[in-house]
């Protein structure tokens, strides 16, 4: 199976909003609302951000946000803040009854 | 709270068998209807989904990795493991287990992860 495609570095500036995009095809991404996000700090396990495309867990910031449209999912976080420097993956479920990661995005504050 | 720790050896040879395990404590594997699943990441690369198995013993495994992955669930252990044989050098990652609802919910909780390196 094919990773799902990410930007590998995206940037903005604290306050800024930025997006990340997550395209695979109608056999995962579009094909389900199984779209999760994690945040990753080095050295640290992933952190679930956004599940089911659009829902976010108890304890997440708003400022985190989800969406899909076709098949590309999106990250956008607003207010960006000097902490939310990390990478970001995105991972589906497929057709073919497994788990798919995206390559990962690397966020920069500048 | 659910917490999941990974063990097993910090070194294997190449083509030999890599073996951990993911020891679960403040919830019972066998009692509930999760998903316990391993991920894995390459020293400075991306995250890789190995498989996972249903609390009942069904597995799911990633394509690229189907002939050589075998997990396993132990309820009376609480806990559940990984087997990849024949590794090579490609093999060298941070290994992390954590439970899903489903095979489309998401990772969550994980473990704090565990280095394996691949070398003679």
């Amino acid at each position: 199976q094919s990773a799902l495609t990410q930007p590998a570095s995206v940037s903005g500036s604290p306050g800024q909003s930025i997006t990340i995009s997550c395209t695979g095809t109608s056999s995962d991404v579009g094909g389900y609302n199984y779209v999760s996000w994690y945040q990753q700090h080095p050295g640290k396990a992933p952190k679930l951000m956004i599940y089911d495309v659009t829902k976010r867990p108890s304890g997440v910031s708003n400022r985190f946000s989800g969406s899909k449209s076709g098949n590309t999912a999106s990250l956008t976080i607003s207010g960006l803040q000097a902490e939310d420097e990390a990478d970001y993956y995105c991972t589906s479920y497929t057709s073919s009854t497994t788990v798919v990661f995206g390559g990962g995005t690397k966020l920069t504050v500048l | 709270q659910l917490q999941l720790q990974e063990s097993g050896p910090g070194l294997v040879k190449p083509s030999e068998t890599l073996s951990l395990t993911c020891a679960v404590s403040g919830g019972s594997i066998g009692s509930s209807s999760y998903y316990w699943g391993w991920i894995r990441q390459p020293p400075g690369k991306g995250l890789e989904w190995i498989g996972s198995i249903y609390y009942s013993g069904s597995t799911y495994y990633n394509p690229s990795l189907k002939s050589r992955v075998t997990i396993s669930v132990d309820t009376s252990k609480n806990h559940f493991s990984l087997k990849l044989s024949s590794v090579t050098a490609a093999d060298t990652a941070v290994y992390y287990c954590a439970r899903h609802g489903s095979l489309g919910s998401p990772f969550d909780p994980w473990g704090q992860g565990t280095l394996v390196t691949v070398s003679s």
